[in-house]
């Protein structure tokens, strides 16, 4: 069975920086074309995606930001992890992690995490 | 503002079809690139309904159907059930973007 968690802070200060970590379970990123994706959404707004980790290492960011983004993984393959620098309060979010699989023509997010909560706030 | 675009919101009775359209450009659903829908009830997990265009994942009803066309998509869920109320998004691959595009999300109400 594949689960996804999220894990981090609930409440960031403006201009800190945000650390988030998805557990996978039942799949390993060092298995040949899988990739984690997050994606979070901000209260009453759609989905946007972030970023991206394949199992090689390769990574994709949202290039709105891109700058302040940052995303990497363990060498275990069983851990993903978001950084996200210069916080402000329109960072608030439910912030998801997600499991893609091989594809050439675009991957769907097969598997989410439950989701969590992060608020900016001083 | 999404590259891909959803009406804000379908409604229906119960029983009666809903669709919901998704539009996108040449950079990422007229690309080629595979389109995908998620179905969204506030305070859970999005969940996978439609892969690759028109594929049910396993366990989701058949009454849920879509379809890709060019630079559009649709879903289509027939017998609407109250429990098929919330927000539902196409996503897609932006070659621009160099990364995953969601459509800006169509809130489902079965009157």
């Amino acid at each position: 069975q594949i689960t996804l968690k999220e894990s981090g802070p609930t409440l960031v200060r403006p201009t800190q920086t945000l650390s988030l970590t998805c557990t996978l379970s039942g799949v390993s990123l060092s298995a040949t074309g899988v990739g984690v994706g997050w994606i979070r959404q901000p209260p009453g707004k759609p989905l946007e995606w972030l970023a991206h980790i394949y199992w090689d290492g390769d990574d994709l960011y949202s290039p709105s930001l891109r700058r302040r983004l940052s995303i990497a993984k363990a060498t275990s393959g069983d851990h993903v992890f978001l950084t996200l620098t210069n916080v402000d309060p329109l960072d608030s979010a439910t912030y998801y992690c997600a499991l893609t699989r091989a594809s050439l023509t675009g991957p769907s997010f097969d598997f989410w995490g439950p989701g969590t909560l992060v608020s900016v706030s001083s | 503002q999404s590259v891909v675009t959803q009406p804000p919101s379908v409604s229906g009775a119960p029983g009666q079809r809903a669709t919901i359209s998704c539009t996108g450009t040449d950079s990422n659903i007229g690309a080629h690139y595979d389109v995908h829908w998620y179905q969204h009830i506030p305070g859970t997990a999005p969940k996978l309904i439609i892969s690759t265009n028109s594929d049910r994942p396993s366990g989701v009803p058949e009454r849920f159907s879509a379809s890709k066309s060019g630079t559009s998509a649709s879903l289509v869920i027939s017998g609407l059930q109250a429990e098929d109320e919330g927000d539902y998004y196409c996503q897609s691959y932006d070659s621009n973007v160099r990364g995953w595009v969601f459509g800006g999300g169509t809130k489902l109400t079965v009157l």
